[in-house]
């Protein structure tokens, strides 16, 4: 079946250019996750989504960012006046499961450079 | 606050041979520990995982450990093949925060020499 799906792959902006990077999750999947991944670290957490409703954003780095899932389905991360420090890959992973732990299925990846 | 500690962040061995990464957890609470295999530029794939009543699992060439009075949790991949050679992260989940959220490693690259 299909899996999380991520829109553009590759993103190339101006600083100060405001972006705004796409995540289709797995149908059905309740739960909805971005993280940042820094070249060479782990994915760190941004925020969650269950259904429509963010949960939690504690690990938004700055109010330039911002995310929605208007309709439980797919989620838009959007950034404002880019800098050069979010040069990164911003994943987004989903899970069926709402209230415990289980697997999230991550997708490609959006790589977005920072000039 | 969470953190995970994974240790080595390189690793080289030869093929056929055991390798073993290791990491260190804060929060107590967390109750789920997945690892994860990236390969440049693909997305991370979940290769094992452990709940925290478990203390061991294993699938094939692939197992993990888990300590929970010590905080700490290891991936054991023996019999090692060149397309083992990724980079490796383990995970810690809890519920603290209220949100089922990944604490990830730095990760581990390793490199399966022929």
């Amino acid at each position: 079946g299909a899996g999380v799906s991520q829109s553009p792959r590759y993103k190339v902006a101006k600083r100060g250019q405001d972006v705004a990077l796409r995540c289709d999750p797995i149908s059905g999947h309740v739960s909805l996750f971005w993280y940042q991944q820094a070249l060479g670290q782990g994915p760190e957490f941004l925020t969650y989504f269950q259904n429509e409703a963010q949960l939690d954003k504690s690990g938004l780095p700055s109010d330039r960012f911002f995310a929605e899932r208007p309709e439980g389905s797919v989620s838009t991360l959007k950034i404002q006046r880019t800098q050069q420090e979010d040069s990164a890959v911003y994943l987004c992973a989903s899970s069926p499961v709402v209230a415990g732990a289980g697997e999230q299925y991550f997708g490609p990846g959006t790589r977005l450079t920072v000039t | 606050g969470e953190n995970v500690e994974q240790h080595p962040s390189t690793l080289s061995v030869q093929e056929g041979d055991s390798a073993v990464i290791k990491c260190t957890y804060s929060d107590s609470a967390s109750n789920y520990f997945p690892w994860y295999k990236q390969e440049l530029g693909k997305r991370p794939q979940l290769i094992i995982d452990i709940r925290s009543n478990v203390g061991e699992k294993k699938d094939q060439r692939i197992a993990v450990t888990l300590n929970k009075t010590a905080k700490h949790f290891s991936l054991h991949i023996t019999e090692t093949q060149p397309e083992d050679s990724a980079v490796y992260f383990c995970a810690a989940m809890g519920s603290t925060s209220g949100t089922y959220k990944y604490i990830f490693g730095t990760g581990t690259r390793l490199k399966v020499l022929a």
